[in-house]
C-alpha cells in the first residue's frame, strides 16, 4: 500500500462547477498537508498548507483535513477553465520529507 | 524574477554520458532540493540539502551525485545516463528544513536516447 493514494482522474467537470479532490494517507506520523497545482510543462504551485484537522478557506479554495479518517480534501467552488491542471496533495511529518499523492488531472470545460 | 530556477529547460542525450543540471533560488531559502516525477507524474524526493549539507538520501543510484557550492544553489551530476533515468528533474527550496512549504522550479526534461 501506498503512503498516499490519490485517484489520477482524469476528471472533467463544466465551468461554474464544485470540484471535490481527494487524497487518503497511511502514515499517522503526517502532520502538515499541502495541495499543488500543477500546469503543463511547470513546476508544482503551492495552493493550500494546513496543519490541523478542520477546513482552510482561501478565495475560491478549501482544504479539508480529517486526520482521525487520514483523509484530505480540497474543494474548488465556481470551478473555471484556468483551474484545469493536475492537482498533487503532499504532507510530511515534523521534518521535510514530504510525500506527494501521484495528481489528479482535472479539466474544467467552457 | 523566478524564485527557483533549474538549468537546462531540456536536455537529450545518449545512454552513458554524463550531465549536470543546475538549480538556484533567490528566496534566501536555507533547504533545497531534488526531486523526480516520472512519466505517470509521481513525484519522489532524492534528495535534501540544508545550509549546504546533505540531509536527506534516499534510495537513488549513486551515479546521481549532488553538489551544493553555497546555500542558494543545488547542482544534481549524472554520471553514466541509463535509459530508465528519463524523467522531468524538479529542484525545491523551503525556508527551513522543518514545517515550511516548498516551492519549486520549473523541471528539466531530460530524455535518454
Amino acid at each position: 500500500q501506498k503512503e498516499v493514494e490519490q485517484d489520477p482522474g482524469p476528471l472533467s467537470v463544466p465551468e461554474g462547477a464544485i470540484v471535490s479532490l481527494n487524497c487518503t494517507y497511511s502514515n499517522s506520523a503526517f502532520q502538515y498537508f499541502m495541495w499543488y497545482r500543477q500546469y503543463s510543462r511547470k513546476g508544482p504551485e503551492l495552493l493550500m498548507y494546513t496543519y490541523s484537522s478542520g477546513n482552510k478557506e482561501d478565495g475560491r479554495f478549501t482544504a479539508q483535513v480529517d486526520k482521525s479518517s487520514k483523509y484530505i480534501s480540497l474543494f474548488i467552488r465556481d470551478s473555471q477553465p484556468s483551474d484545469s491542471a493536475t492537482y498533487l496533495c503532499a504532507m510530511r511529518p515534523n521534518n521535510n520529507d514530504m510525500r506527494f499523492g501521484a495528481g489528479t488531472r482535472l479539466t474544467v470545460k467552457p | 524574477d523566478t524564485a527557483v530556477s533549474q538549468t537546462p529547460k531540456y536536455l537529450v542525450t545518449q545512454m552513458g554520458n554524463d550531465k549536470s543540471i543546475k538549480c538556484e533560488q533567490n528566496l534566501g531559502h536555507d533547504t533545497m532540493y531534488w526531486y523526480k516525477q516520472d512519466s505517470k507524474k509521481f513525484l519522489k524526493i532524492m534528495f535534501s540539502y540544508n545550509n549546504k549539507e546533505l540531509i536527506i538520501n534516499e534510495t537513488v543510484p549513486n551515479r546521481f551525485s549532488p553538489k551544493s557550492p553555497d546555500k542558494a544553489h543545488l547542482n544534481l551530476h549524472i554520471n553514466s545516463l541509463e535509459l530508465g533515468d528519463s524523467a522531468v528533474y524538479f529542484c525545491a527550496s523551503s525556508r527551513t528544513q522543518t514545517v515550511q512549504p516548498q516551492h519549486f522550479g520549473d523541471g528539466t526534461r531530460l530524455s535518454i536516447l
